[in-house]
């Protein structure tokens, strides 16, 4: 069974410029999280995602968004990038609306994004 | 703000050597706690919680609800123990997780 998998691995953007990260689900779940892990800062929950809509968001600015497909696959979009915005992005999936507090999440490897 | 806090970043145990990693919560509610692990260059994954009362890979973890903890204990460490090690929790009524920031576990051949 293909785990959570996510693209790119690895991107390189300037301070401004517009990035789009991508998360395909494992097969089954509806529920996509995002989470920021920045040096030092630990992971920090971005965004949550259920049946197409965006049921929670953390204490992040506008400028991080995202959606959910019919596929349950999800973008998380970040605008305006600032240097802090380098950090490692996981994306995690679990099967049902009791989310991570009653279900098993798996994480994706990840997109290392640096801010230049 | 509601909080995990994990003491240590690093810590180093010899081969055989009982193991602790420590797990603090700030919550006047009734978490759900989680210890999540990721080894070396594998993908962040459930270990165990709190709800099942498991052991998996020889650890344990009691909720203690007075010294509001949630420690990670395994008898006799393994090399392949070694790994980043994270608390989890998640609140009453939220279905996301709270992680602390993460203990490295280093077991000393």
């Amino acid at each position: 069974e293909a785990g959570v998998t996510q693209s790119p691995t690895h991107l390189i953007k300037t301070r401004g410029q517009q990035v789009t990260l991508r998360c395909s689900p494992i097969s089954g779940h509806t529920s996509v999280y995002w989470y920021q892990q920045a040096l030092g800062l630990g992971l920090q929950f971005l965004l949550w995602y259920d049946e197409g809509e965006e049921r929670n968001r953390g204490n992040f600015p506008p400028r991080f968004s995202g959606r959910q497909f019919p596929n349950y696959s999800s973008e998380l979009n970040v605008n305006a990038l600032e240097l802090e915005d380098s950090a490692l992005y996981l994306c995690a999936s679990s099967s049902a609306r009791g989310g991570m507090r009653n279900t098993e999440a798996f994480f994706g490897q990840g997109t290392r994004l640096t801010v230049v | 703000a509601q909080r995990v806090t994990q003491p240590e970043k690093l810590l180093s145990v010899f081969k055989g050597a009982p193991v602790e990693l420590k797990c603090n919560y700030s919550y006047s509610g009734s978490p759900e706690l989680f210890w999540y692990v990721q080894y070396s260059r594998q993908r962040l994954q459930l270990l165990l919680r709190h709800i099942s009362r498991e052991s998996i890979k020889g650890f344990t973890a009691d909720l203690n609800k007075g010294e509001t903890s949630f420690h990670l204990k395994k008898p006799f460490a393994q090399e392949e123990d070694s790994a980043m090690y994270y608390c989890a929790y998640s609140g009453a009524g939220s279905y996301q997780l709270t992680f602390g920031k993460g203990t490295k576990l280093s077991v000393i051949p």
